[in-house]
């Protein structure tokens, strides 16, 4: 059984720019939580799919907005890009109230 | 509102020693409460969870924590510290349907 995978690992932006990251979830998983978390924060929530309708949101502007694919994998894109849009960007998929976590991606924001 | 508190932003250890990390929740019905770990330019990894039933939960790497209602608590517990165990240690939990609420986190050090 495959884990959480998301690419790419580190990203270098500048601001205004757009950008769009992935993941591929965890096989039997159809529902996809994506997190953001600044340096030294916990993660906050942005928001979450469930069979690619959008299923939930935390406190974030529309220029942060998802997909999710009929083979649940999922996007994330952030356009007009902020410097503090700079954080390390989670993917959880999950099950059954239990959430597995992907490694990752590095955006910086320059 | 939803809340997680870690009230120790860093914890040092020496090897060896017993550990405990505090949480504390605000939540409105009956919490879905997760520990996960952190190690550097690393995801999350679940420690353990508690949904219902038997208040202290066992999970992985030794580790175990205990739910407690009336003190909206849910602390970590490990009866011996490795040096693989130093990291960060986030508290969550679970918000409406499956989104996580988290705290700031706790940094482990683990002196020799």
């Amino acid at each position: 059984e495959t884990g959480v995978t998301q690419s790419p690992t580190h990203l270098i932006k500048t601001r205004g720019q757009q950008v769009t990251l992935r993941c591929s979830s965890q096989s039997g998983h159809n529902t996809v939580s994506w997190y953001q978390q600044a340096l030294g924060q916990g993660p906050q929530f942005i928001f979450q799919y469930y069979r690619e309708e959008e299923n939930g949101r935390g406190n974030f502007p529309p220029r942060f907005s998802g997909l999710q694919f009929p083979n649940y994998s999922s996007e994330l894109n952030v356009n007009a890009l902020e410097l503090d849009d700079s954080a390390l960007y989670l993917c959880a998929s999950s099950f059954q109230y239990e959430q597995f976590f992907g490694p990752g991606t590095r955006l910086t924001v320059l | 509102a939803q809340s997680v508190t870690q009230p120790d932003i860093h914890i040092t250890v020496s090897e060896g020693a017993s550990l405990e990390l505090r949480c504390n929740y605000s939540y409105g019905a009956t919490p879905y409460l997760f520990w996960y770990v952190q190690s550097p330019g690393q995801g999350l990894q679940l420690l353990l969870k508690y949904f219902s039933g038997d208040t202290l939960v066992q999970g992985i790497k030794g580790f175990e924590a205990e739910f407690k209602r009336s003190q909206s608590s849910f602390n970590l517990r490990k009866p011996s510290v490795h040096w693989s165990d130093a990291a960060e240690y986030f508290c969550a939990v679970g918000a409406s349907g499956y989104a996580l609420n988290f705290g700031k986190g706790t940094s482990l050090l683990v002196t020799p």
